[in-house]
């Protein structure tokens, strides 16, 4: 079984719903991460959390929201879409002294 | 603030040449390095990354990076290409301290031609 699950895989949304992304992964990770994936403008980090109770923006994280319901769990929710939020979302996982992030399959958000 | 710059699009190299894809960093203190790659329809995976040691750093499908202070690069490099090598390609650099938010490059596509 993968490490970091993403759900959906693919989600097909209108404009001004609000959607959820889900992550979740088996790595005993503390730290967990959002990005965004757009064509020519590499990864984007929306939110990352490093334990439970600690959340922190990153640097897009305007019209997002996340939550960290477990050690094992982080959702990230888009309250009303755009559609300029049409992008790839991928969860990751880290934990010092590695460092080097896992990351999940991604899900495919088209907003219309 | 630290950033990460390739300066490359796109590689193309063919098959059995060797292939160097770029990267540059700005960041304050020790720059902990990543390269990691992306395949069509797949996630992130890590190749290999610098924290401290030995310049040259080793990691898998037969890449390996050189850290260069002075020049502030971490160069990715594989000394003969292999059609399924061709992906995109991404640098990242961290502080290593506690907010190691890791900055990524914008993504070299990197095509092997047969």
């Amino acid at each position: 079984d993968a490490d970091v699950t993403q759900t959906p895989r693919n989600r097909i949304t209108k404009t001004g719903k609000r959607i959820m992304l889900e992550c979740s992964q088996t790595k005993g990770h503390d730290r967990m991460y959002w990005y965004r994936q757009d064509p020519g403008l590499g990864l984007r980090l929306i939110y990352y959390s490093f334990d439970v109770k600690d959340i922190n923006k990153g640097e897009i994280s305007d019209g997002y929201s996340v939550s960290r319901q477990a050690q094992a769990k982080f959702s990230l929710s888009l309250e009303s879409a755009i559609p300029n939020q049409t992008a790839l979302y991928f969860c990751a996982t880290s934990d010092p002294p590695q460092y080097e992030q896992y990351f999940g399959p991604g899900t495919r958000l088209t907003v219309t | 603030a630290q950033s990460v710059a390739q300066p490359e699009d796109q590689v193309n190299v063919a098959e059995g040449n060797p292939l160097t894809v770029k990267c540059t960093y700005s960041v304050s203190g020790n720059p902990y390095l990543f390269w990691y790659v992306q395949y069509p329809n797949r996630g992130l995976q890590f190749l290999l990354k610098y924290i401290t040691g030995d310049n040259l750093v080793k990691g898998s499908y037969g890449f390996e990076a050189e850290f260069n202070k002075s020049q502030t690069s971490f160069h990715l490099k594989k000394p003969s290409a292999l059609v399924s090598d061709s992906a995109l390609y991404f640098c990242a650099v961290s502080r290593g301290n506690r907010d190691d938010k890791i900055i990524f490059g914008k993504g070299t596509r990197l095509h092997i031609l047969p």
